[in-house]
């Protein structure tokens, strides 16, 4: 059983368009996260939910919007997608809040490609 | 401010000893963990440190020095899977240093 499964796995699409990432987490962890690892590798924390509830945000446009319906899931909708969108989407969980000590589960990526 | 820094790139050869280092500056901190990216791959954890000194684990260790904002990544009888990114990461909103790429030539 894969512990962090996102879909889809490759998108392609064109500048201006609405797309969403899903994520979902069997492990029983009350966190989740979604990174973004631009073409430099740099990998950026975007979000983090704790138990449905929003506790990092990090300077992302408003074009970014996570929804997370219970704790088990985390989903990332992006609009009016632009060209430095482009980039490998992340989604992680871990069972501690920020000050713990939980280590990151990731899923395998969802490579997204703007034209 | 929140800063993380590490080598971009280091080059070693199959069989031999690499320390990879991340030097950070956060406002809060809980500790460090060290995390490996194969190319294409999702990052896996390696290893955590909370506390001053050196954590073992295998052919990988790593050092944390809390006073001078510092950790290493010791990696000992390189091997070619060894190649790979390395990724420091201050537990404090989780945020990731550059990443190190490391080649290991035969």
């Amino acid at each position: 059983d894969t512990a962090v499964s996102q879909t889809p796995k490759y998108l392609v699409t064109q500048m201006g368009n609405d797309k969403s990432i899903k994520c979902e987490q069997n492990l029983g962890h009350d966190t989740m996260y979604w990174y973004k690892q631009d073409s430099k590798k740099f990998l950026k924390i975007m979000f983090s939910y704790n138990n449905k509830e929003l506790i990092i945000n990090e300077t992302v446009p408003n074009r970014f919007s996570p929804k997370s319906p219970d704790k088990a899931h985390l989903n990332l909708h992006i609009n009016s997608l632009e060209l430095g969108d482009s980039a490998v989407y992340f989604c992680a969980s871990s069972q501690d809040r920020l000050s713990g000590t939980g280590e990151l589960f990731f899923g395998e990526g969802s490579r997204l490609t703007v034209l | 401010g929140q800063n993380i820094d590490q080598p971009t790139e280091m080059t070693a050869t199959e069989g031999a000893i690499v320390q990879i280092n991340c030097t950070y500056q956060t406002s809060g901190f809980n500790g460090l963990f060290w995390y490996q990216q194969h190319a294409g791959e999702a990052p896996t954890f390696l290893s955590y440190n909370v506390l001053d000194g050196l954590e073992e684990k295998g052919r990988f260790s790593s050092f944390l020095s809390r006073s001078k904002g510092y950790s290493y990544l010791l990696l000992k009888e390189l091997q070619m899977k060894d190649s790979a990114s390395y990724l420091c990461a201050a537990n404090y909103k989780y945020i990731f240093g550059t990443g190190t790429r490391l080649k290991v030539l035969a």
